[in-house]
């Protein structure tokens, strides 16, 4: 059964700030893995998709990578700002096409 | 292009009475997944749907909850005698073609907060 971390499960940072999200599976059989950005109240809005095959994605201040074999992905924010505060959320989908989530990364980005 | 809608927003019910949530995805999908986020807790994934068709129900608890994709209209997360432990933020979201195990997004709704009192 697929199980999915993230740590820390807070982060608190000064505005400017380079900063690193982790999510760690315990199945390596997946298919492709998404990072997630959820604001208060609100629903999910996907940030990046790393198939299995790759190594990273990149989208303007936002990298992610992937380590399948260690069942391991960062999520890193450059330049942070406090327009980034929100939970990020983990999914990783096995080849059933369902998708298991972390328990997300709550962030503030303070001014 | 309006993204995948859900309704409503909040919905309040009593314990022992029926909830019915609705999720319309976005267009041009045909593919619809329904999440449950218990406070403090992840998403849990609950049922996969094709229109007319339960493709995986494994998340779905046994009893009292069931979920349909007709052919027209939205997809309906259905409730019957609500417990305070049914209390969440429910999510829908949908993909294209049920290809979410190659290379597409999912897209989520704003979810629906279910409070029983």
């Amino acid at each position: 059964k697929q199980e999915v971390t993230q740590i820390p499960a807070a982060l608190s940072v000064p505005e400017g700030e380079n900063l690193v999200l982790n999510c760690s599976f315990t199945d390596s059989a997946i298919y492709n893995l998404q990072w997630f950005r959820q604001d208060p109240g609100k629903g999910l809005t996907s940030l990046l998709l790393i198939q299995s095959s790759q190594r990273e994605q990149t989208s303007g201040r936002l990298n992610a990578s992937l380590d399948k074999s260690s069942g391991r992905s960062t999520l890193y924010i450059a330049a942070s700002q406090p327009g980034d505060s929100a939970t990020y959320l983990c999914a990783v989908c096995n080849y059933g096409q369902n998708f298991v989530f972390g328990p997300g990364t709550r962030l503030s980005v303070l001014p | 292009n309006a993204g995948v809608m859900q309704n409503p927003r909040h919905l309040v019910r009593r314990r022992g009475q029926e909830a019915r949530l609705r999720c319309s995805p976005m267009k041009g999908h045909s593919h619809v997944y329904w999440y449950r986020q218990l406070p403090e807790e992840g998403l849990k994934f609950m049922v996969y749907l094709q229109k007319e068709n339960i493709i995986d129900e494994s998340g779905m608890p046994k009893e009292r909850f069931s979920a349909e994709f007709p052919k027209e209209g939205p997809s309906i997360l259905r409730i019957q005698q609500v417990v305070r432990g049914d209390s969440a933020a429910y999510f829908c979201a949908s993909s294209p073609d049920g290809k979410t195990a190659t290379n597409e997004k999912l897209f989520f709704g704003s979810g629906t907060q279910l409070s029983v009192l």
